[in-house]
């Protein structure tokens, strides 16, 4: 099946510092990228979707001055957390869809110190 | 159902017992329900999914019931073994059929599976 991955899978960073994560399709292309994010034994908020060539469509509430989405190419779609604050420590997941299914990247874990 | 909480239902099961875990979605308009596994500090895994014309979809050990009236969805797993262990998630989406994104996720059910 299709593989989506992430980079990195883990990140720690101080506080007020940015945090950019990756997300790549591997062998398809991907005009649709989605970004979730996850807290510790809760389910996955949709926080943005990420348009190949456009802007990206933010969720109510999500600020998209402090989570910067690139969709640059069909198999990259960038998140940047900004001026990251400890509340910002989640497990950000990315989806990619292909006509017919969307498949999930491993997930990334970022810890704001 | 569809809220979010801080804590997961959880069902613990023998290994070789069938298990069942439940959903209920709240956007009567969705029509494509999909289920996915979860395994600790891993993206979510495709198990199976069904559309809003049917009500009982089957894979291999898995089967998915839908009930529209009472807009609740089940996945129901047999023989059930400790590699099932994992949180389950259900999804909908109601983009009319044409477009599979902007999943809704469920709430969530953690399974464990004691040899």
């Amino acid at each position: 099946g299709a593989v989506v991955s992430q980079h990195p899978s883990r990140v720690i960073c101080k506080s007020g510092t940015s945090v950019k994560i990756e997300c790549r399709s591997l062998d398809f292309q991907a005009t649709t990228m989605f970004w979730y994010r996850q807290f510790p034994k809760q389910s996955l908020m949709l926080m943005a979707t990420s348009n190949e060539g456009s802007k990206a469509t933010y969720e109510q509430g999500v600020e998209k001055d402090k989570f910067l989405i690139n969709h640059a190419s069909l198999t990259l779609s960038t998140l940047t957390v900004t001026s990251a604050h400890p509340e910002d420590s989640s497990f950000y997941i990315c989806s990619a869809f292909s006509p017919g299914e969307e498949y999930f990247g491993p997930g990334t874990r970022l810890t704001v110190t | 159902g569809e809220s979010v909480g801080l804590h997961l239902p959880t069902l613990s099961v023998q290994e070789g017992d069938n298990s069942i875990i439940n959903c209920a979605y709240s956007n009567s308009a969705s029509d494509y329900f999909i289920w996915y596994k979860q395994e600790s500090g891993k993206g979510p895994q495709f198990i199976i999914d069904i559309r809003s014309n049917m009500d009982k979809r089957q894979g291999q050990r898995v089967t998915v019931l839908l009930n529209k009236t009472v807009k609740h969805l089940s996945l129901q797993i047999a023989a059930t073994q400790p590699g099932d262990s994992a949180v389950y998630f259900c999804a909908e989406n109601n983009a009319g059929g044409t477009s599979y994104g902007k999943l809704t996720f469920g709430q969530g059910t953690i399974l464990t599976v004691h040899p």
